[in-house]
């Protein structure tokens, strides 16, 4: 069963950093693209940063040069690292797979879905 | 990178079909035929429900169709059901490998 799992979250001070892993099971990340979209409590859906699998990374602007995201193939698992975390930073932090279909894989679409991980920004 | 624009809420009776908009930009739903479709329920992850403008990963009901014209992307749901009720959020490649959802739109089923 494909399935991936978000670990990591929880409260810390502005300023401070954070890193929040996705481990993946089912599949191989690495010959995939994975990407980190995020949700503020009662808000809606956000794009933060994806993974290529070739390993290229790109990040929204509201985060770049501030998070970075990586992956650990022998672990299967992505990772992103939140520094100089913000207020507005607060969310459920989701990672998704790009879907598949039978021809090609894309990061056109996010297909598998983890249940997320909160983290809370504030003193 | 700024949000696509989707209504707050739509609402229909059952077996009614409904159509959510998501209006973008020339430089986003305009330039690319790439727009995908979640549904999610409270509390729970988004589930793909149309990838590239207008289909259907396997195991979505042939109710959702998607479609485009111009800047503005649309959802139609036809033959309402009250399972159906849930937020629907629209999203977009924006170009230079970045994404842009929408701010969402919640479903009730009268």
């Amino acid at each position: 069963e494909v399935q991936l799992v978000e670990t990591g979250g929880g409260l810390i001070q502005p300023g401070g950093s954070l890193r929040i892993s996705c481990t993946a099971s089912g599949f191989t990340i690495s010959s995939n693209y994975m990407s980190w979209v995020r949700q503020a409590p009662g808000k809606g859906l956000e794009w933060v940063s994806v993974i290529y699998s070739g390993g290229s990374a790109y990040y929204a602007d509201s985060v770049k040069g501030r998070f970075t995201i990586s992956r650990d193939n022998s672990k299967n698992t992505v990772y992103l690292q939140m520094n100089r975390l913000r207020a507005d930073d607060t969310a459920v932090y989701h990672c998704a797979l790009g879907y598949c279909s039978s021809i090609r894989c894309s990061a056109n679409a996010f297909d598998i879905w983890g249940q997320g991980t909160m983290v809370t920004v504030s003193s | 990178q700024s949000a696509l624009t989707q209504p707050a809420s739509v609402s229909g009776s059952p077996g009614q079909s409904i159509t959510i908009s998501c209006t973008g930009t020339s430089s986003d739903v305009g330039s690319y035929n790439l727009v995908s479709w979640y549904q999610q329920y409270p509390g729970k992850a988004p589930k793909l429900m149309i990838y590239e403008g207008s289909k259907r990963p396997s195991g979505v009901s042939d109710r959702f169709s998607g479609s485009k014209s111009g800047n503005t992307a649309s959802l139609t749901i036809s033959g309402l059901q009250a399972e159906d009720e849930a937020d629907y959020y629209c999203c977009s490649y924006a170009g230079s490998s970045t994404w842009v959802f929408g701010g969402g739109t919640k479903l009730t089923v009268l």
